[in-house]
């Protein structure tokens, strides 16, 4: 079964914090993504990555970067956390052959205070 | 840029009811995504269509794809308290290659005991 974990399940941080989030697959997929999910909005693209060192904006990159390093591990980060970015954010790796279906990560709830 | 617009936000429904949850695109889809997320849980891939018409069954969830590609169905028939949950549709970006899918924005699904 493919796995995608998320570094943290619930995570406090004050404004102005640099914030690390990170996601790892064990499935060796190319292409991993970033959303972020708010009630009533769905999920929004942050970010996402096709491959190593290779990123893409999405949707929603303000206030946001990412790093891919390693194939099996997709860092978002929040250079300067702000009351705006407490979310739930959710990672997810995409099979290329198929159904593309993407595997999500459990998430983590972000609040910034 | 593509819009994916889902109807109702919300969903009441007696044990037993039957439920149905509407996507339309802004623009003709290759195929068409449908995730459920549990309370408190992530997305998870339900199934995916591709052909112009189609129709496809899960025991009692039934998923159809428009004529025109364009719209999508999710019929529940009488519904279990286990079907609780948010229900998304997703199309793939247009453009060669692209892995990143628009989500509606859900219908969240409650279920009267």
């Amino acid at each position: 079964d493919v796995k995608v974990t998320q570094s943290s399940r619930y995570l406090v941080k004050r404004t102005g914090e640099k914030v690390f989030l990170e996601c790892v697959q064990d499935m060796d997929h190319e292409n991993m993504f970033w959303y972020r999910q708010d009630p009533g909005l769905g999920l929004r693209l942050i970010y996402f990555s096709y491959d190593v060192k290779m990123k893409e904006k999405g949707d929603i990159p303000e206030g946001y970067s990412v790093s891919r390093e390693k194939k099996e591990r997709f860092s978002l980060i929040l250079e300067s956390a702000s009351t705006n970015q407490t979310s739930m954010y959710l990672c997810a790796s995409i099979m290329t052959s198929g159904y593309n279906e993407q595997f999500f990560g459990p998430g983590t709830r972000l609040t910034v205070l | 840029g593509q819009q994916v617009m889902q109807i109702p936000q919300y969903q009441h429904v007696q044990e037993g009811e039957d439920f149905t949850t509407y996507c339309n695109s802004s623009t003709t889809l290759s195929n068409i995504q449908w995730y459920k997320q549990r309370p408190g849980g992530h997305p998870v891939f339900l199934i995916q269509l591709v052909k112009s018409g189609e129709v496809k069954k899960q025991k009692r969830l039934t998923f159809q794809f428009g004529e025109a590609k364009k719209n999508s169905s999710l019929h529940i028939t009488a519904t279990q308290t286990t079907d609780v949950g948010t229900y998304f549709c997703a199309g793939p970006h247009t453009g060669a290659g692209s892995y990143q899918l628009t989500f509606g924005k859900g219908t969240k699904l409650s279920v009267i005991p």
